[in-house]
């Protein structure tokens, strides 16, 4: 158990529909990092926050947004979907931000299904 | 863009065979991480390098970070069926703060 939680596990949706996933971070931890992972694709980085504050941003579509919360969870929100959204999104955390503590340990993600 | 490109992307080897996955970026990392995602399951950290040609040891795993802090190895010695998985480097990019993953490489083992 890395101690990063995200819900929900499953989650099956319809085409331009909006949902919301939630992240918990490992006690401690103030980075949430958000990946999109594809059937056979590596992970793209999508967003980071730190401490409350977008950090970095990777290839993150318009129609998804994320926000970091005071007590540090996260929420990826995705709207307007599309077929081609369906994938695993994981939620990591870290220590740090920037140079230390960077190691990020993962959620068990949660799956999305656009019909 | 900044990317981190990972090779190969697949590799079938006997059990007792070793296995080496590269990586490489077109940019200067801060630091590289490898990472082991078991089908089905979720990345794990492995190791983080930092310096400049450091090299570090996991009981079979050696891991090793080149003199540039632009590429990086993962060799296995004696591959074993517990092995299997997909091995992602990912560098943290300095002072932006994406820690940019590759493609992975999806190791298989044969008993």
């Amino acid at each position: 158990d890395s101690g990063v939680t995200q819900t929900p596990k499953h989650l099956i949706t319809a085409t331009g529909q909006r949902v919301t996933l939630r992240c918990s971070p490992r006690s401690g931890d103030l980075s949430v990092y958000w990946y999109q992972q594809s059937l056979d694709q590596g992970l793209q980085f999508l967003i980071q926050y730190y401490n409350g504050e977008e950090r970095a941003k990777g290839n993150i579509l318009e129609r998804f947004s994320a926000q970091q919360f005071p007590d540090l969870h996260s929420e990826l929100n995705l709207s307007s979907l599309e077929l081609g959204d369906s994938a695993l999104y994981f939620c990591a955390s870290s220590v740090g931000g920037d140079r230390v503590n960077t190691e990020a340990f993962f959620g068990q993600g949660t799956r999305l299904t656009v019909v | 863009g900044q990317q981190v490109m990972q090779i190969p992307q697949y590799q079938h080897v006997q059990e007792g065979e070793d296995f080496t996955t590269y990586c490489n970026s077109s940019t200067t990392l801060s630091n590289i991480q490898w990472y082991k995602q078991r089908p089905g399951g979720h990345p794990v950290f492995l190791i983080q390098l930092v310096k400049s040609g450091e090299v570090k040891k996991q009981k079979r795993l050696t891991f090793q970070f080149g003199e540039a802090k632009k590429n990086s190895s993962l060799h296995i010695t004696a591959t074993q069926t517990t092995d299997v998985g997909t091995y992602f480097c990912a560098g943290l990019l300095s002072n932006t703060g994406k820690l940019i993953f590759g493609q992975g490489t999806t190791l298989q083992v044969k008993p």
